[in-house]
């Protein structure tokens, strides 16, 4: 159970274009929805905490009108990097929260390898 | 304020030996912790996770781990390592203050196997 799937795995695209990535939940639904991105050799940072059909929670730091964030269900949230620059190559992954109140437990999607040229 | 830390960036065993990560966090009331192992270019798999209860907790792939209070920690354990363990493993933090908050992360221990 909770399984997660992120699509695309990679993506490569020029400096300027936009790249949507998707997450779905497959077995459960998820009310709310969390976005990191990871840098080489480091842990995971969160960019913003989705709940499904209200406006996403973006960290200190994060621009909200560059990472766009949609949760329009319970099983899928998509996550739009828009004008994508080479400094936003990085390891995207998402990450549902399942679980009844007082066993919530956050699961992981694969991840989104992004290129930016 | 809340925190993780995972004292050892990285470890090296032998297959077939022993393993513990260690993990101590900071935080104001009891905690819910998790383990997640990450292999390379892959997502966080969680490995276990502790809300009350028994403190000593059983996961997957044959590893356990024992939440201690007074010394506000929550190692790691498996008794023999296989070369597939060879990953990242992050220790957090759910901190639950009326409701779920985000998850807090250690900056991970990087394991690797000897054959």
């Amino acid at each position: 159970g909770a399984v997660v799937s992120q699509h695309p795995s990679w993506v490569i695209c020029k400096s300027g274009t936009s790249v949507k990535i998707e997450c779905r939940s497959l077995d459960f639904q998820a009310t709310t929805m969390f976005w990191y991105r990871q840098f080489p050799k480091q842990s995971l940072m969160l960019m913003a905490t989705s709940n499904e059909g209200s406006k996403a929670t973006y960290e200190q730091g994060v621009e909200k009108d560059k990472f766009l964030i949609n949760h329009a269900s319970l099983t899928l949230s998509t996550l739009t990097v828009t004008s994508a620059h080479p400094e936003d190559s990085s390891f995207y992954i998402c990450s549902p929260l399942f679980g009844g109140e007082g066993r919530k437990t956050q699961y992981f999607g694969p991840g989104t390898r992004l290129l930016v040229l | 304020a809340q925190s993780v830390t995972q004292p050892d960036i990285h470890i090296t065993v032998s297959e077939g030996a022993s393993l513990e990560l260690r993990c101590n966090y900071s935080y104001g009331a009891t905690p819910y912790l998790f383990w997640y192992v990450q292999s390379p270019g892959q997502g966080l798999q969680l490995l276990l996770k502790y809300f009350s209860g028994d403190t000593l907790v059983q996961g997957i792939k044959g590893f356990e781990a024992e939440f201690k209070r007074s010394q506000s920690s929550f190692n790691l354990r498996k008794p023999s390592v296989h070369w597939s363990d060879a990953a990242e493993y992050f220790c957090a933090v759910g901190p639950y203050s009326g409701g779920y908050n985000k998850l807090i992360f250690g900056a991970g221990t990087r394991l690797a196997v000897h054959p």
